[in-house]
């Protein structure tokens, strides 16, 4: 079965600084994988998304992914963070037995220092 | 409307109380979700419809009833709720085949 795992349930960084948030997956076949960003009561949007195609994904907001099979990771970053990306970011894996099943991560608060 | 929309976007219910949750895409997608997001708690999955037809409850109480009248139309019916059931529930849809899933923003629910 996928799963995912968020290292880090917060993480500050500086602002200016390189975001650098962790995820990896375990799935038996190559999966989609998924950051979804969530602001205070709101809902979860995609940041950006992999689908087989290139292993580097670029998404909103200045936010990239990098898909490392042999790492079995999908690691988001964005080189200079800004107040304004304060939030908590999910990644996701999809469930291959299910094709319409998105498996979340336990999400990660991100927290930009002035 | 664009996306998904939910309503209402706050409600303040009794434990006594009945109440319905709204939630509609306009995104013509297959799928439908509800999620519970509740503070220090992963996301949870609570009902998954497709093609109108609910295809998993994942172990939730009986005073949460879901109900997909059509593919772009989702209600969560609620009844007898505990304070414990106080949290952020949250819609969302999808084209299935491994795609993203769109949300809703939320209901936020509390229950006195």
């Amino acid at each position: 079965a996928q799963s995912v795992t968020q290292l880090g349930s917060h993480v500050s960084v500086s602002e200016g600084a390189l975001v650098l948030l962790r995820c990896n997956y375990s799935s038996s076949v190559p999966p989609y994988l998924f950051w979804y960003v969530q602001y205070p009561n709101q809902g979860l949007q995609l940041l950006l998304k992999y689908t087989s195609a290139a292993t580097l994904v670029k998404g909103i907001n200045g936010f990239e992914a990098e898909f490392k099979k042999s790492e079995t990771s999908f690691h988001l970053t964005k080189p200079s963070a800004h107040m304004s990306d304060a939030a908590e970011y999910f990644c996701a894996v999809s469930d291959t037995n299910r094709d319409d099943k998105i498996i979340f991560g336990k999400g990660t608060r991100l927290h930009i220092l002035p | 409307e664009t996306g998904v929309t939910q309503t209402p976007r706050h409600l303040v219910m009794g434990m006594t109380n009945k109440k319905s949750l709204k939630c509609e895409q306009h995104l013509g997608h297959n799928a439908m979700y509800w999620y519970k997001q509740s503070a220090k708690k992963p996301l949870e999955l609570m009902f998954v419809y497709s093609l109108e037809e609910r295809v998993e409850n994942n172990s939730v109480p009986s005073r949460f009833s879901p109900e997909c009248p059509n593919s772009s139309h989702l209600f969560l019916h609620l009844h007898t709720l505990q304070p414990e059931d106080s949290a952020l529930y949250l819609c969302a849809s999808s084209q299935g085949g491994g795609n993203e899933q769109f949300f809703g923003p939320g209901t936020r629910l509390t229950v006195l």
